[in-house]
């Protein structure tokens, strides 16, 4: 069985540019999550997709966007970057809608690299 | 916001010793969750213990819950140079299936 993969695995972009990040779930899984690991600050929340709807978002700014495909891929879109942006990002699935219960599986994640 | 807090920062031993790990967290829980992620890499989940668990067991991994405490612990028993890695706590609250994630702790094995 094919884990959670996303692409690219790393991403050089400069300020002000824009990033899209996407990310294939585990067959079967319809949850996807989005977590950015930025240096100092931790795993942090990001966005949570499920049956092609936003559920959750974590306390980002609106530049911050995604959605999820009919297949249940996702994309992570990224505008008007800054260097605080640099991080990486983590994708992650889970089997169930509302899986509070599942663990999620992580893919090895995308670095952004703002210059 | 960081829902576990893990104990010690990072933490040092030889290959054969026990590691153990500890986390404290804020709110209710529905689960606990503990992930090793190696360097730069994606994190990969080690197990999920629910709320009405106290312990669980998982090959040379061992952890408990206390709710009463808002904390549990990682064991992980005959450690080898290859269990060198960062270990984060999370956890999920309510309906909601995100993450919470700790600062993880960074625990080397010495060979």
């Amino acid at each position: 069985e094919a884990g959670v993969t996303q692409s690219p695995t790393h991403l050089i972009k400069t300020r002000g540019q824009q990033a899209t990040l996407r990310c294939s779930p585990i067959s079967g899984h319809t949850s996807v999550y989005w977590y950015q690991q930025a240096l100092g600050l931790g795993l942090q929340f990001l966005l949570w997709y499920d049956e092609g709807e936003e559920r959750n978002r974590g306390n980002f700014p609106p530049r911050f966007s995604g959605r999820q495909f009919p297949n249940y891929s996702s994309e992570l879109n990224v505008n008007a970057l800054e260097l605080e942006d640099s991080a990486l990002y983590l994708c992650a699935s889970s089997p169930l809608r509302g899986a509070y219960n599942q663990p999620q599986h992580f893919g090895d994640g995308t670095r952004l690299s703002i210059l | 916001s960081q829902q576990g807090e893990e104990d010690p920062q990072a933490l040092s031993i030889q290959e054969g010793e026990n590691a153990t790990m500890n986390c404290s967290y804020k709110t209710s829980i529905n689960n606990l969750q503990w992930y090793r992620q190696n360097s730069g890499r994606g994190l990969v989940h080690l197990i999920l213990i629910r709320s009405n668990e106290r312990e669980k067991h998982s090959g040379r991994l061992r952890v408990t819950l206390d709710t009463s405490k808002k904390s549990s612990s990682l064991l992980i028993t005959a450690s080898r140079a290859a269990d060198t890695a960062s270990y984060f706590c999370a956890g999920t609250t309510g309906a909601n299936s995100k993450l919470t994630f700790g600062k993880g702790i960074t625990l080397s094995v010495r060979p």
